[in-house]
């Protein structure tokens, strides 16, 4: 079965500093792609990052990084030098075999100034 | 620019009724997908489609039904609206082949059963 889980209802983080929003995952299938999205307090899903599992190198986009560690079934979201519009809901997503699409229960990032 | 829509973006209706929520992409997407998001349960899979009248169920299909008559549209009906359906519903939709091709997500419906 497969299975994303958040261990992180909440964070808080000051502005400028780093933060990694922690996921871990479950599956069987040999190829699979890793997601993250974030969520204001708009309520619309962006979509942030992508890691793919064969992937050799880690995935970066702008401020977002993933570290991804595959033998520890691990895919967390690095964000550096966090800003105020940092501060929403961030979900990690798992997208297998099957076209479908496991999200995790999501971690509320606060950014403090 | 293409994008994906949702209808209405707020509803509020009586428990027994009939409600259909509206998806319409223009992405020509094949594969669209109803999910609920609750607090504390993230978002989850209650229908999706990998093309014309294909339907599958998700996690939480009971209650629910869809239809998939064209590539572009996807409703969600409650058949007969309960409390416990009271959440806020995405649709999305993906390419699709290739692992790497995410989803595009609708605005959201937030609907309240009273």
């Amino acid at each position: 079965a497969q299975k994303i889980t958040q261990t992180q209802p909440g964070m808080f983080v000051q502005e400028k500093e780093a933060v990694t929003l922690d996921c871990t995952y479950d599956t069987s299938d040999p190829s699979y792609g890793l997601f993250w999205y974030k969520q204001p307090s708009s309520g619309e899903m962006i979509f942030l990052i992508y890691q793919g599992s064969y992937d050799q190198q880690n995935a970066t986009e702008g401020r977002y990084s993933l570290n991804f560690q595959k033998a520890r079934k691990s895919a967390n979201l690095v964000i550096s030098a966090s800003q105020l519009g940092d501060s929403a809901m961030y979900f990690c997503a798992m997208r297998a075999t099957g076209n479908q699409f496991y999200f995790g229960t999501g971690t509320s990032l606060t950014v403090i100034p | 620019d293409a994008e994906i829509t949702q209808s209405p973006r707020h509803k509020i209706t009586e428990t027994g009724r009939q409600v259909t929520l509206a998806c319409h992409q223009t992405w020509n997407h094949n594969n669209m997908f109803w999910y609920r998001q609750d607090l504390g349960h993230g978002l989850r899979l209650i229908h999706y489609s990998y093309g014309v009248q294909d339907t599958n169920k998700g996690e939480v299909s009971d209650g629910y039904s869809v239809s998939r008559s064209n590539t572009e549209d996807l409703p969600l009906t409650l058949e007969s609206a309960a409390s416990s359906q009271t959440s806020v519903y995405f649709c999305a939709s993906s390419e699709a082949s290739g692992l790497r091709e995410t989803q595009y997500f609708g605005p959201g419906t937030r609907l309240l059963v009273l």
